[in-house]
């Protein structure tokens, strides 16, 4: 069975701080998906990233940044100099390259005060 | 619209009633997906529609719910007999195959708040 941990269950910064949240995955699987979510007030998820488990490669977009460890099963994510329009619930998720179902965590409230 | 299109915004039924939800996804996406949010649950996957067909239904948690899909666009969510447990948004996502492949990036719509009373 899959299963993804979000431990962070709220976290607040001021503006302009590095904030990281932490994502820890199980799976028996050897070929995997690991997804990044953002869903804001609206409610609507919006997509941040997808990693293959063959790609341990750090990825850096803009202020985001993702760090996937397959050694502690973790694929931590990293907003550079926070802003308050990062304010929003964050998911992380997991899928078998053989389904498309996702696997979600329970999701971080990251709330950034001006 | 350009995005995924999910009605109603909002729907407060009573225990026991049936309740039909609907999902209007991007023009051209052939894969549609349902998921339910809940407090006590999180996010749950509930069905994935390939065109009209659902390869995978492992998710929808009793024969109460039930979902179909015509003409590779609309999709209604039914759920029967109402229960408080029901209680949740129901998200709707669509992919275009190519795209997903490439990069795994569902569109999602706002979702159908439901409260069972």
């Amino acid at each position: 069975a899959q299963k993804v941990t979000q431990a962070q269950t709220e976290i607040s910064v001021v503006e302009k701080e590095d904030v990281t949240l932490d994502c820890v995955y199980e799976t028996r699987d050897t070929t995997y998906y690991l997804f990044w979510y953002k869903q804001p007030p609206s409610g609507e998820l919006v997509f941040l990233i997808r990693r293959n488990s063959f790609d341990e490669q750090n990825e850096i977009s803009g202020r985001y940044s993702w760090n996937f460890q397959k050694s502690t099963s973790s694929f931590n994510f990293t907003i550079t100099a926070s802003q308050v329009v990062d304010s929003a619930v964050y998911f992380c998720a997991l899928s078998d390259t053989g389904r498309r179902a996702l696997t979600f965590g329970s999701g971080t409230r990251l709330q950034v005060q001006p | 619209g350009a995005g995924v299109s999910q009605s109603p915004s909002n729907k407060v039924t009573e225990k026991g009633k049936d309740v039909e939800l609907r999902c209007d996804p991007i023009s051209g996406h052939t894969a549609l997906y349902w998921y339910r949010q809940s407090l006590g649950q999180g996010l749950e996957f509930l069905i994935y529609f390939q065109g009209n067909s659902a390869p995978d239904k492992s998710g929808l948690p009793s024969d109460r719910f039930s979902a179909e899909r015509t003409g590779g666009s609309v999709s209604t969510l039914t759920i029967q007999r109402t229960q408080q447990e029901d209680s949740a948004v129901y998200l709707c996502a669509s992919s275009y195959p190519e795209s997903y492949a490439n990069t795994g990036e569902l569109f999602f719509g706002e979702g159908s708040r439901l409260t069972v009373l």
